[in-house]
């Protein structure tokens, strides 16, 4: 079954503390893999996008990692911001028996960052 | 500018009175998703549009219909809603429905069912 599992559930970090969350997916096939960043209330954006020939892509202080041997990925947060804290969705891209695209989304990880 | 717009951003109905969300963009994107999204939970894809092609995930129920008139707008209708319908309503679009092309969400809708 195609799964995307993200840990922790939630954190909470000190105002410019570093911190690392983790994406494990068993889709296959498997095509890409983004990050989104989801504020209270709001839709996801974007944060970065990998294929399976990646192995880090950053964007701004934010830098994923992926290795698409053990399916697995993380988000490393440098410097924490309070407007870091939010929901980080992990959702992977793979390819239906139909040969269409389907994106399966993790549950998140909520972000809690304290001043 | 916001490129994709959702209105309501909050909708209150009650049980059974049925209910019409909007979705536009400025994107001039083929295809329109719609999402439901449960405290804490991922984002559920109920269905997308690919141009006027519509797509129904299979386990979305049939209370739940959707339009799109033309390319900038869709709708997702509630026919009779129940408790358990109150979510957050995410729509988003993309170019085309393949994997390197970004998915751009809306705000959302959030329901409340009384």
């Amino acid at each position: 079954k195609n799964q995307v599992e993200q840990s922790p559930q939630s954190l909470i970090i000190l105002e410019g503390k570093n911190c690392t969350l983790q994406c494990n997916y068993t889709v296959s096939p498997f095509s890409n893999l983004r990050w989104y960043k989801q504020d209270t209330g709001r839709g996801p954006v974007s944060l970065t996008i990998m294929t399976f020939s990646e192995n880090t892509k950053s964007n701004g202080r934010y830098t994923a990692t992926l290795d698409a041997d053990t399916k697995q990925s993380s988000l490393h947060i440098t410097a924490s911001q309070l407007s870091d804290s939010a929901s980080y969705i992990c959702v992977v891209t793979g390819l239906t028996t139909s040969g269409t695209y389907k994106y399966i989304f993790g549950t998140g990880t909520r972000l809690k960052v304290l001043a | 500018d916001a490129m994709v717009i959702q209105n309501p951003r909050y909708q209150v109905t009650q049980f059974g009175k049925p209910v019409t969300l909007s979705c536009s963009q400025t994107l001039n994107h083929n295809v329109m998703y719609w999402y439901q999204q449960k405290s804490s939970q991922a984002p559920k894809l109920l269905f997308h549009y690919y141009d006027k092609d519509f797509n129904n995930e299979a386990d979305t129920p049939d209370n739940f219909q959707s339009r799109r008139p033309n390319t900038s707008f869709c709708f997702l209708d509630i026919r009779s809603p129940g408790l358990g319908d109150a979510a957050m309503y995410l729509c988003a679009t993309s170019r085309v429905v393949e994997p390197t092309y970004e998915q751009y969400f809306g705000p959302g809708t959030r329901l409340t069912v009384t």
